[in-house]
């Protein structure tokens, strides 16, 4: 069983549109991230979420929304798509905050056109 | 504010050979460090990470690390590099304040060569 996965592993749309990445871990952590790793590999959280709060949200565009419908689940949304936004998605999830282990899923490849 | 740098952001070395991946970090606070492996096309896993206690560390796949206060590093070592090490490595060190919020260096590519 995979630990993290998400959904979908490649994303191609066109600027302006609306897009959903859905995230969900099945090691009963209570904390779940997104991280957004650009075209140079550089790595910068965006979000996190701890049993379906919100506790870190970066310097992000609020055309990104972030939902945990549960603490299995963190999705992101996006609005209004830009080119800019063109890069590889990770979700996380940790226990124990800060000292816990992030494991990662396998990323979500998104370009914008 | 935290933040991390990595010395070289292409290494590379012969199959066999020691690696070596720098790892310089900078905090206010007592860090947490990890360093992580990125496989191509792949999510990010786990080698490393100094929480408190013993200042070298043992990973997966023969990794070390050596957490050294004065010199503000968490540089990571393997004795004998293999081909499958070939990689992109992150180093981290965890935000203020606790809450898992991990910031990473640039990342080193790490090539090997037959």
């Amino acid at each position: 069983d995979t630990a993290v996965s998400q959904t979908p592993k490649y994303l191609v749309t066109q600027m302006g549109n609306d897009k959903s990445i859905k995230c969900e871990q099945n090691l009963g952590h209570d904390t779940m991230y997104w991280y957004k790793q650009d075209s140079k590999k550089f790595l910068k959280i965006m979000f996190s979420y701890n049993n379906k709060e919100l506790i870190i949200n970066e310097t992000v565009p609020n055309r990104f929304s972030p939902k945990s419908p549960d603490k299995a689940h963190l999705n992101l949304h996006i609005n209004s798509l830009e080119l800019g936004d063109s890069a590889v998605y990770f979700c996380a999830s940790s226990q124990e905050g800060g000292v816990g282990t992030q494991y990662f899923g396998p990323g979500t490849r998104l370009l914008v056109l | 504010a935290q933040s991390v740098t990595q010395l070289g952001s292409h290494v590379s070395v012969s199959e066999g050979a020691l690696v070596l991946l720098r790892c310089n970090y900078s905090s206010s606070v007592p860090p947490y460090l990890f360093w992580y492996v990125q496989y191509p096309n792949q999510g990010l896993q786990l080698l490393l990470k100094y929480t408190t206690g013993a200042t070298l560390v043992k990973g997966i796949n023969g990794f070390e690390a050596e957490f050294k206060k004065s010199e503000t590093s968490f540089h990571l070592t393997k004795p004998s590099a293999h081909m499958s090490d070939a990689a992109e490595y992150f180093c981290a060190v965890t935000g203020s304040g606790n809450t898992g919020k991990l910031i990473f260096g640039q990342g080193t590519t790490l090539q090997v060569k037959p």
